[in-house]
Parts: structure tokens; sequence; C-alpha cells
């Protein structure tokens, strides 16, 4: 099976614009989850989208959004972007089924995104 | 708030030697526990897993055991070798509902 796709892998972005950032998951999974990872921060959750759906949001401000698709495909978007906001934003993707690997997250290489 | 402490690095060990890198954790009922590893440039990368007390997750020399108890998961491997520099991390998931609270990561040096 194909790993977690990131589209872009790279992105180069001025204070003020916004950028949409890409994750393909792992065929069959319908739980995608966001992460961004600073060097200050560590690695810090986002959100998590299943069918559609966020059921779940970590501790960001309302510039941050994401959705899901129907084919699983979620997109996160960062608008009116500030200096902090540089960093190697994570997909992960996860089954719900069952067995010993149920609900263990895979993650897609990043997109690091820099803000100028 | 749940959250998870791991040792401070860089480690840094010659091939062959003996690693350990210490993880405990506090949260509230039975979270899983995974071990990633994170190599320059590149994503996370599932190194173990383990869902219950006395579970042991094992991958590529690699072993942890949950301990409840101790309320820890540290990672060992009995032989290094240069491939295994890297940045590892610790991470609980208190349900099954995403949001992985991570470590702040270890970094391993394996010198030749």
């Amino acid at each position: 099976k194909a790993g977690v796709t990131q589209t872009p892998r790279y992105l180069i972005k001025t204070r003020g614009q916004q950028v949409t950032l890409s994750c393909s998951p792992i065929s069959g999974h319908r739980s995608v989850s966001w992460y961004q990872q600073t060097p200050g921060q560590g690695l810090q959750f986002l959100f998590e989208y299943f069918s559609e759906t966020q059921r779940n949001k970590g501790n960001f401000p309302g510039r941050f959004s994401g959705r899901q698709f129907s084919n699983s495909r979620s997109e996160m978007n960062v608008s009116t972007l500030e200096l902090g906001d540089s960093a190697l934003y994570l997909c992960a993707s996860s089954s719900t089924g069952t067995g010993r690997l149920a609900d263990t997250q895979y993650f897609g290489p990043g997109t690091r995104l820099t803000v100028l | 708030g749940d959250s998870v402490t791991q040792m401070e690095g860089p480690v840094t060990l010659s091939e062959e030697a003996f690693l350990t890198i210490n993880c405990t954790y506090t949260a509230t009922g039975y979270p899983s526990l995974f071990w990633y590893v994170q190599y320059p440039g590149e994503g996370l990368q599932l190194l173990l897993k383990a869902t219950k007390a006395d579970d042991k997750g094992s991958n590529k020399g690699f072993e942890a055991t949950y301990r409840k108890e101790t309320t820890s998961f540290h990672l060992e491997k009995g032989s290094v070798q240069v491939s295994d520099s890297a940045v590892y991390f610790c991470a609980l998931k208190p349900d099954s509902w995403g949001k992985l609270q991570f470590g702040a990561g270890t970094q391993v040096v394996v010198t030749p």
C-alpha cells in the first residue's frame, strides 16, 4: 500500500498570505490528523477528521482550519500567515478497524512551510 | 492533562553500544503508548506500540515494555548502528479519537 502523501513538500509564503496544504491518507484509512512541528513547541495536535467531520481540535487560533473530503483526502488552511506559522506540518492517517495496529497513526513526510 | 516526559538529548553513543531512552507519562485511564522515529528531513515513522500493561512492543531490534506501575515506556536496543541516528519520540494516545500526545523528542547520535 502507498503511504500517506502530502503536497506540496515545501512552501514559501509571506506574512498575511494564506496557504492550503493537502494530505492523501493510506487507502482505506478514514481518519486524518494534522500536527504542527516546531523546534520551540515540538509536535502539537491541530485537528482530526473522520468521515468528513472534525471530531477533535487542538488549541490553535481560528486562522487554522481544515476539511476532509468524501474520499478521505484532507486539506488544511492557514489564513493571514504569521512568522510563527513557519513549521513542518505533518498529516497522519489511521484506520478504525481491529487488530494490534488499529488506530495507529501513520505519518506522511510533511510540508515544510516557511513564512517570510 | 495527559503528558509525556522523555530524557533530554542529544544522546551520543558508539556503534554497538546499548541504548536506553527513558519515557514516562501521565494519563487517566489506559492509553496506548508509541515510539516514533524521525530521520532528518522526513516525517515520523512508527517504531513500536503497546496497548496495555506489560505489553512489549518490538521492532528492528528495539523494544519497550508498558509499565503501568511506574507509568513508563522506556525504549531499548542492545546494539546500535550508525543508521539508528535519528530523533525518537515517545507518545501516548488516550482514546481511539486521534490526538497523539508527544514527548519533546530525544536526538540519538551514533558514531562509528
